[in-house]
């Protein structure tokens, strides 16, 4: 089955502890990219990848990490995580930047104490 | 500054009537215009496009409008199930060519459908 998996789903942590948010797909798709959703503002982007060793900042990248040494996962790190990264946060991918639909994994919701 | 905006956070209707979900943006640099449905627990799910060359385009149930001169679109769902209910959110994004642009997102609304 075609799918964007994340891990963990759900992450309770505390101010400071250094976390990794992993994203994985099995569609073969050059582009991935992170968002974050919070009330009232939609998801932002916080980092994209055209294709592996190749990522840029989105919207919001401040304090957030991401890699690409494979063309199937992208994780997303948290150095040193702080209460305003409390969101539910979803990786999504597609065929490559000439394509129109990303594919959203399942989120993952984060909370920093 | 939230450059795509849905103003309404919810809306509610009857099956079987007729859900509108509007959609407003700012930046006339945008010429594609994307809807996603997203239901609790599951992530957005690619609903319907539209590019600027265009005034309409429907899929099933699903129409969407582009009001380029208003900066304005919607999605019109006939008739409404109570399978629709869900948040949708409208995204936008420029074409540079064959390549599309980062996606913008509204805040998203809530359709609540009633049996």
């Amino acid at each position: 089955e075609a799918q964007v998996t994340q891990n963990p789903r759900y992450l309770i942590t505390v101010t400071g502890k250094k976390l990794t948010v992993t994203c994985s797909q099995n569609m073969n798709h050059e582009y991935m990219s992170w968002y974050r959703q919070d009330p009232g503002l939609g998801l932002r982007q916080i980092y994209y990848s055209m294709n592996v060793e190749v990522t840029d900042k989105g919207d919001v990248p401040e304090g957030y990490k991401v890699s690409r040494k494979e063309k199937r996962n992208f994780p997303l790190i948290l150095e040193s995580p702080s209460p305003n990264q409390t969101s539910l946060y979803f990786c999504a991918s597609s065929l490559d930047q000439n394509t129109d639909t990303q594919y959203f994994g399942p989120g993952t919701r984060l909370t920093v104490l | 500054d939230q450059q795509v905006k849905q103003n309404s956070p919810s809306l509610s209707v009857q099956e079987g009537r007729i859900s509108i979900l509007n959609c407003d943006y700012t930046n006339s640099m945008f010429d594609y215009f994307l809807w996603y449905k997203k239901y609790p627990a599951e992530g957005p799910t690619f609903l319907i496009s539209i590019s600027s060359i265009k005034d309409k385009n429907e899929d099933g149930r699903f129409t969407v409008f582009l009001n380029k001169s208003a900066k304005h679109l919607s999605l019109h769902i006939v008739p409404s199930q109570p399978g629709d209910s869900a948040v949708y959110f409208c995204a936008a994004s420029v074409i540079y060519g064959t390549s599309y642009g980062k996606l913008t997102f509204g805040q998203g609304t809530i359709l609540t459908v009633h049996p």
